[in-house]
């Protein structure tokens, strides 16, 4: 079965700090991986994709990079801001589903 | 581009009442999708359409559920008798199919927030 798995499922940190948030996934045949946002009640947010082919995508202070061999992905975020507090979510376009399927969400907090 | 905009943001019905939802996707997007999110958890695949085409049904969407696309833009979904466990946020996305199956990354709307009491 294919399924993506987020741990921690809530992260708390002071301001400031550089954190990473984690995503596995069980298949490694893969089309591509996107990290999203949401804040409370609102919809997603695309931060980044990252294409099967490549290791690493970067946008601002946000990095994400793609292992597909082990089935990992990382969002590293830098210098973190309260503005960053909200749920992030991974999602996998596993080869022949035509869908993404979501990890259940690390919820983040940064703590002025 | 004014990105997927859904409607309504929040309905509230009472149990056995029907309700409708309206998606708008991005004009140019091909593809069209349905996801399910319930608090703390993530967005659940319920159906996708491909131009007017309704290719895919999660085992999620029960026969109460019903989803349409019938010119290939707007969707809308339809939940019958509704049940209060189908209170949840009901999000829409679009995409454009590129080569070989892949999608382009998917665009999300706000999506309708439903409370069956």
């Amino acid at each position: 079965k294919q399924e993506v798995t987020q741990i921690p499922a809530a992260l708390s940190v002071p301001e400031g700090e550089n954190l990473v948030l984690n995503c596995s996934f069980t298949d490694s045949a893969i089309y591509n991986l996107q990290w999203f946002r949401q804040d409370p009640g609102k919809g997603l947010t695309s931060l980044l994709l990252i294409q099967s082919s490549q290791r690493e995508q970067t946008s601002g202070r946000l990095n994400a990079s793609l292992d597909k061999s082990s089935g990992r992905s990382t969002l590293y975020i830098a210098a973190s801001q309260p503005g960053d507090s909200a749920t992030y979510l991974c999602a996998v376009n596993f080869q022949g589903a035509q869908k993404l399927v979501f990890g259940q969400g690390t919820r983040l907090t940064i703590n002025p | 581009d004014t990105g997927v905009s859904q409607d309504p943001r929040h309905k509230i019905t009472k149990r056995g009442q029907n309700v409708t939802f309206r998606c708008d996707p991005i004009s140019e997007h091909n593809r069209l999708y349905w996801y399910r999110q319930t608090l703390g958890q993530g967005p659940e695949f319920l159906t996708y359409f491909q131009n007017e085409a309704q290719l895919e049904k999660s085992r999620l969407l029960s026969d109460r559920f019903s989803a349409e696309r019938p010119k290939g833009s707007f969707s809308t979904l339809e939940i019958q008798r509704t049940e209060q466990g189908d209170s949840a946020m009901y999000l829409c996305a679009s995409s454009l199919l590129l080569g070989q199956g892949e999608n382009s990354p998917l665009h999300f709307g706000n999506g309708t927030r439903l409370t069956v009491t």
